[in-house]
C-alpha cells in the first residue's frame, strides 16, 4: 500500500513569487491535513480536508490556501512568499471520518520550501 | 484548546541504555495523545497512541508509553536503545472529537545515542 506521496521534495523560490505543493494520500483516505515545521514555530497546523471541503482552518494568513480535488489529492498554494515561509510542509492522511476523531493520521515526507 | 510541554530539547543516551521523553498536557477536554518520531529529512512516523483503554500504551521499536490522567503526563520509555534511534521525538495531542485533522505537538526532543 503506497503511502502519502509529497511533490515535490525540494523547492527553491524567490520572495514574492507563489508555490504549490501537492499532496496524494493514501488510497481511500479522504481526510487531508497539512502542517508547517520550522525551527523556530516548530509543527504547526495548516487546514484539513474532507471532500473537497476544508472542515478546519489554522493560524495562518491568507496568503496559505489549500484545496482539495474528488480524488482527494489536496494542494497547498503560498502566494507572495516570504522568507519566513521557508519550512518543511508536511501532509497528512487518513480515513478517519466520525465526528473529528484523529486517529489514522499517517504522514508524508514534505516539501522542503526555501524562499531566498 | 490543548496544549504540549515536552521538558527536555535534547536527551544524550548511551546506547544499551534506557531512555525515558517526558511530555505533559494540559486539555479542557478528553483527549488523544501520540509520539511520533522524525529522522532526518524524513516525514513523521507514529510510534504509538493512546485512545483510550489501557494505560500502557505499547508501540513499534520497543516504545512504550504511559498515559496518567491525574499528572496530565504522557511519557515514552525504551529499556535499551540501539544508534538507530536517534532522532527527535514529538509527543502530540488533539481532542477525543472535532479535531479535524489538527493535533498540537510538543516542541520536540532531540535523542542522541553514542556508542
Amino acid at each position: 500500500k503506497a503511502g502519502v506521496t509529497q511533490t515535490p521534495r525540494y523547492l527553491i523560490k524567490t520572495r514574492g513569487q507563489q508555490v504549490t505543493l501537492s499532496c496524494s494520500p493514501i488510497s481511500g483516505h479522504r481526510s487531508v491535513s497539512w502542517y508547517q515545521q520550522t525551527p523556530g514555530q516548530g509543527l504547526q497546523f495548516l487546514f484539513e480536508y474532507f471532500s473537497e471541503t476544508q472542515r478546519n482552518k489554522g493560524n495562518f494568513p491568507g496568503r496559505f490556501s489549500g484545496r482539495q480535488f474528488s480524488n482527494s489529492r489536496s494542494e497547498m498554494n503560498v502566494s507572495t512568499l516570504e522568507l519566513g515561509d521557508s519550512a518543511l510542509y508536511l501532509c497528512a492522511s487518513s480515513s478517519s471520518r466520525d465526528r473529528g476523531r484523529n486517529y489514522g493520521y499517517t504522514f508524508g515526507s514534505g516539501t522542503r520550501l526555501t524562499v531566498v | 484548546a490543548q496544549s504540549v510541554t515536552q521538558l527536555d530539547s535534547q536527551v544524550p543516551v548511551f546506547e544499551e541504555a534506557p531512555v525515558e521523553l517526558r511530555c505533559n498536557y494540559s486539555s479542557s477536554v478528553s483527549v488523544y495523545l501520540f509520539w511520533y518520531v522524525q529522522y532526518p529529512n524524513q516525514g513523521l512516523q507514529l510510534l504509538l497512541k493512546y485512545l483510550s483503554g489501557s494505560t500502557l500504551v505499547k508501540g513499534i521499536n520497543g516504545f512504550e508509553a504511559e498515559f496518567n490522567k491525574s499528572q496530565t503526563s504522557f511519557h515514552l520509555r525504551k529499556p535499551s536503545v540501539h544508534i538507530s534511534d536517534t532522532a527527535e521525538y514529538f509527543c502530540a495531542v488533539s481532542g477525543a472529537t472535532d479535531s479535524w485533522g489538527k493535533f498540537q505537538f510538543g516542541a520536540g526532543t532531540q535523542v542522541v545515542v553514542t556508542p
